[in-house]
């Protein structure tokens, strides 16, 4: 069984740093794209960033470029997301999924992200 | 502003059945395949659809999907009061080099 589970998240101050980590089981992590994908209170699904397998390739959306970093462990089974310059609007449920073509198969159940003064 | 447009809310009875459409463009649903998902409430969001037509395992076959040219569709048939949750399309942005996802929409079973 595909399992995806977020930690990391918080309340962190406007212009503050936090680290997610995604730890995931039940399928050979090292063969799949990974994502980010968050969801501010109330509304709706916004994709954040994508790393190919190796690690090598890496997209984010425009609002977080320069300020977020993907990346992943695959000796760990992991996935990761630094988040720097944290701005109120960053607010969100973060999840991580598991990716595949233009379909993101498997969700965690997130982590809460707060920014806030 | 979602890349992808979906409707807010559509509403029917159960045991009808419900469409939710999704709009996008020639750079991502004109050029890549299409997903869905529903999100119950309080819930991670869940594959229901893939490869624009295909179900995971596990999906009832009251779910469909297709898709023609810039715009795909979401079917529900035989309407269950758990199917009332929020659904939303996804796919590739070749010109963005980003995932898009719809605004969501909200269903409600009267």
């Amino acid at each position: 069984e595909v399992q995806l589970v977020e930690s990391g998240g918080g309340l962190v101050q406007p212009g503050g740093s936090l680290r997610l980590s995604c730890a995931a089981s039940g399928f050979t992590f090292s063969t799949y794209w990974m994502s980010w994908v968050r969801q501010p209170p109330g509304k709706g699904l916004q994709w954040v960033a994508s790393i190919d397998e190796a690690g090598s390739k890496e997209y984010y959306v425009d609002s977080v470029k320069g300020r977020f970093t993907i990346s992943r462990d695959n000796a760990k089974n992991s996935l990761y997301l630094q988040m720097d310059s944290l701005r109120a609007d960053d607010t969100a449920v973060y999840y991580c999924a598991v990716r595949s073509g233009s379909s993101w198969y498997h969700w965690g159940q997130g982590t809460l992200v707060t920014v806030s003064s | 502003q979602s890349v992808l447009t979906q409707p807010p809310s559509v509403s029917a009875a159960p045991g009808q059945k419900v469409t939710i459409s999704c709009s996008g463009s020639s750079s991502n649903i004109g050029s890549n395949l299409v997903s869905w998902y529903q999100q119950l409430p309080g819930t991670a969001p869940k594959l229901l659809i893939y490869g624009n037509n295909k179900r995971p395992s596990g999906i009832p076959d009251r779910f469909s999907g297709s898709k023609s040219g810039t715009s795909a569709t979401l079917g529900i048939t035989g309407l269950q009061t758990g199917d009332e949750a929020d659904y939303y399309c996804g796919t590739w942005d070749n010109s963005l080099s980003a995932g898009v996802f719809g605004g969501g929409t909200k269903l409600t079973v009267l």
